[in-house]
């Protein structure tokens, strides 16, 4: 099956900084979307991107599909960016079924 | 409109013990899964479902049963329940195979 690699596992930043989140994948697919895993656990859809560049307000995501990575921008973090952010994407051939990165442990130090 | 639904939020069972996680979804969505979160994984795929009626197996299926026999609603069933099952359990829906996906707030299960 397909293979998603999330670098870097861990993050520490200080409030403010800025960051960049990388996900690669092992072959073509239909669907790419990222994740923000909150402390309590909760799942947030932060961004539906197989393809392109979205904005949303200090996050932004651009997946370039014929080289088979996205990439996950972080502004002027805020420590309620805390938490894990997952990639997650659907083969070409795996209709509805999203294959996870491992994640990325992100930490927002005040 | 609620979007995902599962119930309960925390379940804690005997080894050996069986029981069935809800999930509902008010969204007319036609897919349908099951995922597990073990502590510093991402998910992985139990079961799926593209529409009422039609289930199949994901990564991780043993132990875990399902039917699909309304739109809204995709029961996950542990037979027999193990330690090794003792995971946080998430459900998702969306519309297509290709569109976004959503999830539910997760059930997390101990098995003791």
């Amino acid at each position: 099956g397909i293979q998603v690699e999330q670098s870097p596992p861990d993050l520490i930043l200080q409030e403010g900084a800025n960051s960049t989140l990388r996900c690669n994948f092992s072959d073509s697919v239909n669907n790419l979307q990222w994740f923000h895993q909150n402390p309590w656990g909760q799942l947030i859809n932060l961004f539906y991107i197989p393809s392109g560049t979205k904005q949303n307000g200090r996050l932004s995501a651009t997946t370039v599909a014929t080289e088979r990575y996205s990439l996950l921008y972080i502004s002027s973090s805020q420590t309620t960016d805390s938490g894990v952010y997952f990639c997650a994407v659907v083969g070409a051939d795996s209709w509805g079924k999203l294959q996870f990165g491992a994640g990325t442990q992100v930490v927002v130090t005040p | 409109n609620a979007g995902v639904t599962q119930t309960p939020k925390f379940q804690v069972l005997k080894t050996g013990q069986s029981m069935t996680l809800q999930c509902a979804q008010d969204m007319n969505h036609e897919y349908m899964s099951w995922y597990r979160q073990d502590p510093g994984m991402g998910l992985r795929l139990i079961h799926y479902s593209v529409g009422a009626g039609i289930t199949d197996q994901g990564e991780v299926p043993n132990g875990y049963n399902v039917s699909r026999s309304t739109t809204e609603d995709f029961p996950l069933r542990l037979l027999s329940a193990a330690p090794s099952q003792t995971s946080v359990y998430f459900c998702a829906s969306l519309k297509q195979g290709v569109a976004e996906a959503f999830f539910g707030q997760g059930t997390r299960l101990t098995v003791v």
